[in-house]
């Protein structure tokens, strides 16, 4: 029940494609579900989060779409830039289930975006 | 500078010896977090600390793992009898405070076990 899966593990795109990587969890008590994006040699740095009361979040060319039912959530990648390509990770938690702020990640997909 | 610091950035080791991995947080956050990462591999989570409170240790793989915090600042992991296993990047994170959800990560520090 802790994990988040995480899929595909790598991924290429040509520049201005859509990559979209997918995440899905098992605790229902999850309510805060960010991605982090971590270049080589770097920690990793929160790139966007959303929370169960809405289904989309955008900020600048970068989306993540809920679905509470299927207990899944995905980031979309618009007109991606050879910038881009980094590893991307999903996470949940759940302040509500006593976990703090405690993150379980997925397993990481790599992006590449060719130019 | 103004983010988590770690030190060392990279350590080579024999199996056998302990090792200390430092983390400076960001001064006035609360929280703070070790997570592993192996190569090719997720983020896999070790301790939590925050505040006063006692630690989650749910995540650290054996005893020979242990993380200390002291005036609720600077962090020491410490990893005892180092195996090959061991070998991977150490990451430790702080936030504010658990309820703002953001993670800020240091570098990492790259542990190598011959």
């Amino acid at each position: 029940q802790q994990q988040v899966k995480q899929s595909p593990q790598s991924l290429i795109v040509q520049k201005g494609g859509i990559p979209i990587i997918n995440c899905a969890y098992e605790n229902t008590a999850f309510d805060y579900f960010p991605w982090y994006q971590q270049f080589p040699g770097k920690g990793p740095a929160l790139l966007i989060a959303i929370r169960p009361d809405v289904s989309e979040k955008k900020e600048g060319r970068f989306t993540i779409s809920f679905n509470k039912s299927a207990k899944q959530f995905s980031l979309h990648i618009m007109d991606s830039q050879p910038g881009d390509s980094a590893t991307y990770f999903c996470a949940a938690s759940g302040r509500e289930y006593n976990q703090g702020g405690k993150l379980i990640f997925g397993q990481g997909t790599e992006l590449s975006v060719k130019p | 500078g103004a983010g988590v610091s770690q030190s060392p950035s990279n350590k080579v080791t024999e199996k056998g010896k302990d090792v200390e991995l430092r983390c400076d947080p960001i001064s006035g956050h609360t929280a703070l977090y070790w997570y592993r990462q192996s190569l090719g591999q997720g983020l896999e989570f070790l301790i939590y600390f925050q505040g006063n409170s006692a630690p989650d240790k749910s995540g650290l793989p054996s005893d020979r793992f242990s993380a200390e915090r002291t005036g609720g600042s600077v962090s020491t992991l410490t990893i005892q009898r180092t195996q090959q296993e061991d070998s991977a990047v150490y990451l430790c994170a702080s936030s504010l405070s658990p309820r703002t959800g953001e993670l800020f990560f240091g570098e990492g520090s790259r542990l190598t076990v011959l």
